[in-house]
């Protein structure tokens, strides 16, 4: 079975402070995908980010990086000088790629960390 | 290219009511997912679509539960003899690759359903 923690449930950040969320996965998939999204209050949940197990590669995009770490199944992700427009929860989440079997792509989703940033 | 839209957004039933929710995924995706998310959680898997076949289910989606993709575009998610525990945020989900990769989800609005 899939099983994403996200142990920090609350975090709260004044205005250009850095942020770490963090993500730990489990899985007995030899290929596996991980991705972070958004939920801000309105509600939509928005994509940010995939990664492919295989590829290790750390990754910046503007304010946010992302550094996954297969040896210790965590996935990683930081906000870098945050706005209070990043105030939202962020979920991780799993898919697997069981070619053998029923995994079509279905995520499983942490419970999110909520993150609010003060001015 | 809009978005993955649902309807309604909010729906108010009395316990035991029938209630049917549409999903109109992004145009060009042959997938389709359905995901149910409780307050203070994250959205867990119902059941998936590639094209017009249900390929997945999940346990949580007991028999009062059925899920259609008719033509392979859009779908409905139907609740018979609601119950006050069905009371969620239902969201539905597309993506467009083929195989048993996980690829990017795309989701919609949701919608809220609130048994009394």
């Amino acid at each position: 079975a899939q099983k994403v923690t996200q142990a920090q449930t609350e975090i709260s950040v004044v205005e250009k402070e850095d942020v770490t969320l963090d993500c730990v996965y489990e899985t007995r998939d030899t290929t596996y995908y991980l991705f972070w999204y958004k939920q801000p209050p309105s509600g939509e949940l928005v994509f940010l980010i995939r990664r492919n197990s295989f590829d290790e590669q750390n990754e910046i995009s503007g304010r946010y990086s992302w550094n996954f770490q297969k040896s210790t199944s965590s996935f990683n992700f930081t906000i870098t000088a945050s706005q209070v427009v990043d105030s939202a929860v962020y979920f991780c989440a799993l898919g697997g790629n069981n070619a053998g079997g029923t995994s079509y792509g279905k995520l499983t989703f942490g419970q999110g960390t909520i993150l609010t940033v003060h001015p | 290219d809009t978005g993955v839209s649902q309807d309604p957004r909010h729906k108010i039933t009395k316990r035991g009511q029938n209630v049917t929710f549409r999903c109109d995924p992004i145009s060009e995706h042959n997938r389709l997912y359905w995901y149910r998310q409780t307050l203070g959680q994250g959205p867990e898997f119902l059941t998936y679509f590639q094209n017009e076949a249900q390929l997945e289910k999940s346990r949580l989606l007991s028999d009062r539960f059925s899920a259609e993709r008719p033509k392979g575009s859009f779908s409905t998610l139907e609740i018979q003899r609601t119950e006050q525990g069905d009371s969620a945020m239902y969201l539905c989900a597309s993506s467009s690759r083929t195989g048993t990769a996980s690829y990017e989800q795309y989701f919609g609005p949701g919608t809220r359903l609130t048994v009394t």
